[in-house]
């Protein structure tokens, strides 16, 4: 199956820096998504975001499919920012089921 | 986007017994997904649960550990059968979009804990 790994595992940044975290996925995509986990366990969609590159307010991301990759960035960072962040994908050709596989995610610590 | 509901938020439940997760949408969607995520680790998609047909269990999981009923467009069940300490998870339903049935919104997960 496809593999979806995260980088890096664990980030500790100091309020008002920026971060990005990276996603790397082993074959070709027709579904991408990254998602926020926040420190009570809600999971917020944060983009989809197969191709190309989008922006929302301080996060912004692309993805280079031919190059298999991902990138979320956070800039001005905020504690409220603190959680995981997980990229989940669906394999290109698995007939737009909706099944995701999802990394490990980045864990993101945001200090005052 | 969809507002999803999940019951029980919380439970702690003896080995052996089982447990009924309860997912209810807002709004009429086609496709809903069922994911454990164990402590500490990323989530895993257990099954999708279409109106109307059987679920359609991933690799690792059976039917008769996690039944799943989807009896309408906005609910589902899912049950975690004889459970064991390694069923101690949080459960996450979720659902296609509203405006792009590609993305997925998750519930607010049942934390579920076995002894």
């Amino acid at each position: 199956g496809i593999q979806v790994e995260q980088s890096p595992p664990d980030l500790i940044l100091q309020e008002g820096a920026n971060s990005t975290l990276r996603c790397n996925f082993s074959d070709s995509v027709n579904n991408l998504q990254w998602f926020h986990q926040n420190p009570w366990g809600q999971l917020i969609n944060l983009f989809y975001i197969p191709s190309g590159t989008k922006q929302n307010g301080r996060l912004s991301a692309t993805t280079v499919a031919t190059e298999r990759y991902s990138l979320l960035y956070i800039s001005s960072s905020q504690t409220t920012d603190s959680g995981v962040y997980f990229c989940a994908v669906e394999r290109n050709g698995s007939g737009n089921t909706g099944k995701l596989i999802f990394g490990q995610g980045t864990t993101l610590q945001v200090k005052p | 986007s969809a507002v999803i509901s999940q019951k029980p938020s919380r439970d702690i439940c003896q080995r052996g017994t089982s447990l009924t997760i309860q997912c209810q949408v807002d709004s009429q969607v086609t496709m809903m997904f069922w994911y454990r995520q164990q402590p500490g680790q990323s989530l895993t998609l257990i099954a999708t649960a279409n109106q109307g047909s059987e679920a359609t269990y991933e690799s690792g999981f059976v039917i008769d550990k996690f039944p799943i009923s989807r009896p309408n467009l906005t609910f589902s069940t899912l049950t975690v059968s004889n459970m064991s300490p390694e069923d101690s998870s949080i459960y996450l339903c979720s659902v296609e979009g509203d405006r792009n049935r590609y993305e997925q919104y998750f519930g607010p997960g049942t934390r579920l804990t076995v002894t």
